[in-house]
């Protein structure tokens, strides 16, 4: 139990362009889901925490109108990247949570990741 | 300075050999450690959580020193699949579900 999809695993779009990435869990309703970002031999950085039903809760340095969260429902989160820049290209993992606002980390269980490429 | 610090390796190291790993924290007030695993290209997998009492699972070993702040890893028996990057990961003690990642220190296993 306990499985988070991602989808895409992998895209390039072109500079200026929206994308959209989903966050599933498959067997358990998660009320939390956290999005991360993860550069080229850099630490995980989380960007922003997600509870279904209200508004994300942005990282200090994190542009909430760049990187649109949605959390519509107990299995389903979603990051838009608006208008990408070459330096948005990434690595985008989230995470998900059975409980409210997360628990401790061994409950938050991993999606495989986006890797997003601009051109 | 950074919250979570880890020597980014890589240490390369023949199989049946032991290492171990450190990682340093800012943040006295940080309340719960763990050791994620991230192969390459892969989402990171938690490996095992650390305890001020010490703790083993199977030939991993934790330790938390809380004094001086830091946690350590040793994996004794290294295996080729035991090469990865490990993540030493902590909370702080006002947001429990806040992970913060050290940027991992990767570990080659050689035949």
């Amino acid at each position: 139990g306990a499985v988070v999809s991602q989808h895409p695993s992998w895209v390039i779009c072109k500079s200026g362009t929206s994308v959209k990435i989903e966050c599933r869990s498959l067997d358990f309703q998660a009320t939390t889901m956290f999005w991360y970002r993860q550069f080229p031999k850099q630490s995980l950085m989380l960007m922003a925490t997600s509870n279904e039903g209200s508004k994300a809760t942005y990282e200090q340095g994190v542009e909430k109108d760049k990187f649109l969260i949605n959390h519509a429902s107990l299995t389903l989160s979603t990051l838009t990247v608006t208008s990408a820049h070459p330096e948005d290209s990434s690595f985008y993992i989230c995470s998900a949570s059975r409980s409210s606002s997360g628990s401790v980390g061994y409950e938050q269980y991993f999606g495989p990741g986006t890797r997003l490429t601009v051109t | 300075r950074k919250e979570v610090e880890q020597d980014p390796g890589p240490f390369n190291v023949p199989e049946g050999a032991t290492v171990a790993f450190n990682c340093t924290y800012s943040n006295s007030a940080s309340q719960s450690f763990f050791w994620y695993r991230q192969d390459c290209r892969k989402e990171p997998k938690l490996l095992m959580s650390v305890y001020s009492s010490g703790n083993e699972d199977g030939r991993f070993t934790a330790q938390l020193n809380r004094a001086s702040q830091y946690i350590s890893l040793l994996i004794r028996d290294s295996k080729l699949s035991d090469s990865a990057t490990y993540l030493c990961v902590v909370t702080p003690m006002d947001s429990s579900y806040k992970l913060i990642f050290g940027s991992g220190t990767r570990l080659l296993v050689r035949p």
